[in-house]
């Protein structure tokens, strides 16, 4: 069965950090790895990686993919309070419709 | 910019009634999703359609789930008898190509309450 592990599960910062949330995945015929921000209520958009080692860049936020060692990581750099929200990594698979989702972390961004 | 709609915002209904829950994908989009996500836990993938048929479907889109396209526009999920878990909010999403290839854009989901 595929699975997504994202970590840490919650983190809480003050604006003007930078930090780093990490995604493991186990996805057979793996294709691409997605990363969404989640508000209050639908999933929006941030990055799809398909290639290893190509940084992905929109603005504060950042993104890589490591195939060999299965993982990714986001980089939010000078966070604001409008980044607080909950973080989701999901896994495509080759032939496969579906994306598996991690749980999430969730980002608090305190004044 | 286009975007996935969805109604209604929010459902409440009684235990073994019928409920259809209703998408309008962005219009040059192909391929049509349902997820769902219990408070407090993952978001898990329902089913897949393209062409006019499902193309993949997960454990939990048993014979009490149906979906439709019915026009050009509308993307429809029925829950024939609705049970207590099946309270959740409910994402459609929709995409140009297959996961992996394009983007899956979620609208901003119904809320189900079953009691």
């Amino acid at each position: 069965e595929d699975k997504v592990v994202q970590s840490p599960l919650s983190l809480v910062v003050h604006e003007g950090d930078t930090v780093t949330l990490n995604c493991s995945y186990e996805v057979t015929n793996f294709r691409s790895l997605l990363w969404y921000k989640q508000e209050k209520k639908a999933p929006t958009f941030l990055f799809m990686l398909t290639s290893s080692g190509i940084e992905k860049k929109s603005g504060r936020l950042s993104s890589i993919l490591d195939k060999k060692e299965l993982f990714s990581i986001l980089n939010i750099t000078a966070t604001q309070t409008g980044d607080s929200a909950i973080y989701l990594c999901a896994g495509a698979a080759a032939g496969s419709y579906q994306l598996t989702f991690g749980k999430g972390t969730k980002l608090s961004v305190i004044p | 910019e286009p975007e996935v709609t969805q109604t209604p915002s929010h459902q409440v209904t009684q235990m073994g009634q019928e409920v259809i829950l209703r998408c309008v994908p962005i219009s040059n989009h192909l391929y049509f999703y349902w997820y769902r996500q219990i408070l407090g836990q993952k978001v898990e993938f329902l089913v897949s359609f393209y062409n006019n048929e499902i193309s993949e479907k997960s454990e939990i889109f048993d014979d009490q789930f149906s979906v439709e396209r019915p026009d050009g526009s509308n993307f429809t999920l029925k829950i024939r008898s609705t049970k207590l878990e099946d309270s959740a909010m409910y994402f459609c999403a929709s995409s140009e190509a297959r996961p992996g290839e394009g983007t899956q854009y979620f609208g901003p989901g119904t809320r189900l309450l079953v009691l």
